[in-house]
């Protein structure tokens, strides 16, 4: 079965730093996509940025990007030039490639507060 | 193109009473997950449909239902409801043209309060 570790259960940054939010994740699968979510207080779950095992070279989408390192399991979430509107959690998620593959396993999260 | 939507947004029900939950995808979506999140047990997968077929299922009892009619749109439904079922339900769709892991789009949720 597979799993997502999110140690930080919160984490402070300055308005303008960068910041980057931790995940290891375990699957014996060599297939799988990572995903980073952010939920703000209203509740939705937002898509930041995906991940496929295959993929060479690390995502980006704008101020997101994501350190992904296969030989260590770390899918990390880096946040440059924070923003007070970044403040929210933020989790992340793994699928499994295969078959028909539908389900999200998702990390416990971690709370993200941007300072002034 | 407009998101994912449920219906309704906040919910209070009492225990024993059951309870229907409602998805619209975004257009052209054809594959409806749920999920329950909830502070002690974090964000579970409940279900998936596509194409009016639940395709893939998680670790909830049977009395957790869904179904997904033939416009993609997708009921959630829970019956002899218990304390415990007091969450954040998610709606989420994707493409899923080649069910292969496709990025799934959440809704707003549903908050079930039950007394």
């Amino acid at each position: 079965a597979q799993k997502i570790t999110q140690t930080q259960p919160g984490m402070f940054v300055q308005e303008k730093e960068a910041v980057t939010l931790d995940c290891t994740y375990d699957t014996s699968d060599p297939s799988y996509g990572l995903f980073w979510y952010k939920q703000p207080s209203s509740g939705e779950m937002i898509f930041l940025i995906y991940q496929g095992s295959y993929d060479q070279q690390n995502a980006t989408e704008g101020r997101y990007s994501l350190n992904f390192q296969k030989a260590r399991k770390s899918a990390n979430l880096v946040i440059s030039a924070s923003q007070l509107g970044d403040s929210a959690m933020y989790f992340c998620a793994m699928i499994l490639l295969t078959g028909t593959a539908s389900k999200l396993t998702f990390g416990t999260g971690t709370r993200l507060q941007v300072t002034l | 193109k407009a998101g994912v939507t449920q219906t309704p947004r906040y919910l209070i029900k009492t225990r024993g009473q059951q309870v229907t939950l409602s998805c619209s995808p975004i257009s052209g979506h054809r594959s409806v997950s749920w999920y329950q999140q909830t502070p002690g047990q974090g964000l579970q997968f409940l279900f998936e449909y596509f194409s009016e077929t639940q395709r893939n299922k998680g670790n909830f009892p049977g009395r957790f239902s869904g179904r997904q009619f033939s416009n993609s749109r997708s009921e959630m439904n829970v019956s002899t409801l218990e304390l415990g079922d007091s969450a954040l339900y998610l709606c989420a769709s994707s493409l899923s043209t080649s069910g292969m892991g496709e990025t799934q789009y959440f809704g707003p949720g549903t908050r079930l309060l039950v007394l």
